[in-house]
C-alpha cells in the first residue's frame, strides 16, 4: 500500500526566506508520480508541482522546486523567497502507475509566513 | 480558477437526509475524481470516472454513489447522512488517466450535517 508522510504539522518562516517542507513516501512501484498542492484558508486545492519517478532532474515551477531523492523516497518542496500569500496548508500526494490513478495524500503541513 | 466547477458551495442538512453534489470538469477533461476532506481522515479518494465509466473506487461508503453523465459532468449522491459525513467534498478532473497528468481541483462543497 502507498503511504505519504509529512512529519511537520506546522512550519514558520520569515518573509523572503526559503523554506523546505518534508515529504517521504512508501511504495513498491517503479512508476509513480509525486505532487504538491497548496490549500489556502479559503479551501481550494491549488496544484503546485509534480515529479515523475523516472525524471532525472528535479522539477521546478517558479519559486517552487521539488528536491527528489529517489533512494531515500523523499520529495521535499522548497519554496524560495517566501511571501505572505504562501501561508497555507501544503499537501504532498502520490499517484501510482497502472490502472488506479487516485491521489494518496499526506496529512499536510501548515506553513505560516511571518512579516 | 482551475476551470472545475462545483455546486453548491455550501450545504447544510440534517441526519438521515440525502444530498447531491455536482461537478463540471475542465473543458476537455474526461476523468473525474471525488475526494473527501475531513479533520479526522484527511483527504481521501472516493471514486473515479473516466468518460462515463467507473474506473476506481476508494473509501466510498455504500450510502454514497456517483455517476458521470454523457456531457461529462458528475454527481455524488450521499444518502442516510450521518454527523460524520460532514466534510469538504472535492471534485477533480484530468485530461486522461495518464500517470503524469495533474488533477485540477474544484473549489469544493462544504457539507454540514446537523
Amino acid at each position: 500500500a502507498q503511504k505519504i508522510t509529512q512529519t511537520q504539522p506546522g512550519m514558520f518562516v520569515q518573509e523572503k526566506e526559503a523554506v523546505t517542507l518534508d515529504c517521504t513516501y512508501d511504495t513498491s512501484d517503479q512508476s509513480y508520480g509525486l505532487f504538491w498542492y497548496k490549500q489556502p484558508s479559503s479551501g481550494e486545492m491549488i496544484f503546485l508541482i509534480y515529479q515523475g519517478s523516472y525524471d532525472e532532474q528535479n522539477a521546478t515551477e517558479g519559486r517552487y522546486s521539488l528536491n527528489f531523492q529517489k533512494a531515500r523516497k523523499s520529495a521535499n518542496l522548497v519554496i524560495s523567497a517566501s511571501q505572505l500569500g504562501d501561508s497555507a496548508m501544503y499537501f504532498c500526494a502520490m499517484r501510482r502507475g497502472g490502472s488506479n490513478y487516485k491521489l494518496t495524500f499526506g496529512k499536510g503541513t501548515l506553513l505560516t509566513v511571518n512579516p | 480558477d482551475s476551470g472545475v466547477t462545483q455546486t453548491p458551495k455550501h450545504l447544510i442538512t440534517a441526519t438521515g437526509q440525502r444530498v447531491t453534489l455536482r461537478c463540471s470538469p475542465r473543458s476537455g477533461d474526461l476523468s473525474v475524481y471525488w475526494y473527501q476532506q475531513s479533520l479526522d481522515q484527511g483527504l481521501q479518494f472516493l471514486i473515479q470516472y473516466y468518460n462515463g465509466e467507473e474506473r476506481a473506487k476508494g473509501n466510498i461508503l455504500e450510502r454514497f454513489s456517483a455517476q458521470q453523465f454523457p456531457d461529462l459532468h458528475s454527481e455524488l449522491n450521499l444518502s442516510s447522512l450521518e454527523l460524520g459525513d460532514s466534510a469538504l467534498y472535492f471534485c477533480a478532473s484530468s485530461v486522461d488517466v495518464g500517470l503524469y497528468n495533474e488533477q485540477f481541483f474544484g473549489p469544493g462543497t462544504r457539507l454540514t450535517v446537523l
